[in-house]
């Protein structure tokens, strides 16, 4: 079966600019995660969807960052104005179903620098 | 949900060697995932442990539970170099629990 697909695979704005990501779950996934990666640290999860309604944001920046899960199949994740420290590698990753024994299937993710 | 803390942080062997990385976390569960991620593939599920199991196997994967003392090892056998990468562990709740991902164990596999 396809995987989890994700672009682009390389971004590099300067700062105050806007960025999107776009995710492609694997089908038939309802569940839906964005993560950030700074490096050295593990993957932190910023958004999680369950079709196209949000689980948990909690960690996610909202003055900046905004995601959407139209139809509940693809993802963008939007960051608006960048800062420096938003420089890290954005994961997607889609699940069957988040409750119970489900694994996450990851993306290949999108490295961001901001310069 | 909770977080996973993975010992040690860097471990650096031979080929042919064993590795054997620990993770401890602080609440009960309902099963635990150790995940790998190197630079050529990305992020990968490894093998899911569910909370009533004590032991599992996987290829050259081993990994154990034991929930009394709130703690994993994964074992992976006769390394290889491409085994290097960095090893996450997950502990996981019932319901809408998030996964929280600890900074892993870095292993170097040296041919």
């Amino acid at each position: 079966e396809a995987g989890v697909a994700q672009s682009p695979r390389y971004k590099i704005i300067e700062k105050r600019q806007s960025v999107a990501f776009w995710c492609n779950p694997i089908s038939g996934h309802a569940t839906l995660y964005w993560y950030q990666q700074i490096l050295g640290q593990g993957p932190k999860l910023l958004i999680q969807f369950q079709n196209n309604g949000v689980v948990d944001d909690s960690q996610l920046p909202k003055d900046r960052f905004s995601a959407e899960r139209l139809k509940g199949v693809d993802s963008t994740l939007k960051i608006q104005p960048a800062k420096l420290e938003d420089s890290a590698v954005y994961l997607c990753a889609s699940s069957q179903m988040d409750r119970g024994p489900y694994e996450q299937y990851f993306g290949p993710g999108t490295r961001l620098t901001v310069t | 949900s909770q977080q996973g803390e993975e010992d040690p942080q860097a471990l650096s062997i031979q080929e042919g060697e064993n590795a054997t990385m620990n993770c401890s976390y602080k609440t009960s569960i309902n099963n635990l995932q150790w995940y790998r991620q190197n630079s050529g593939r990305g992020l990968v599920h490894l093998i899911l442990i569910r909370s009533n199991e004590r032991e599992k196997h996987s290829g050259r994967l081993r990994v154990t539970l034991d929930t009394s003392k709130k703690s994993s090892s994964l074992l992976i056998t006769a390394s290889r170099a491409a085994d290097t990468a960095s090893y996450f562990c997950a502990p996981k709740n019932t319901g809408f629990q998030k996964l929280v991902f600890g900074t892993g164990t870095r292993l170097l596999v040296s041919p």
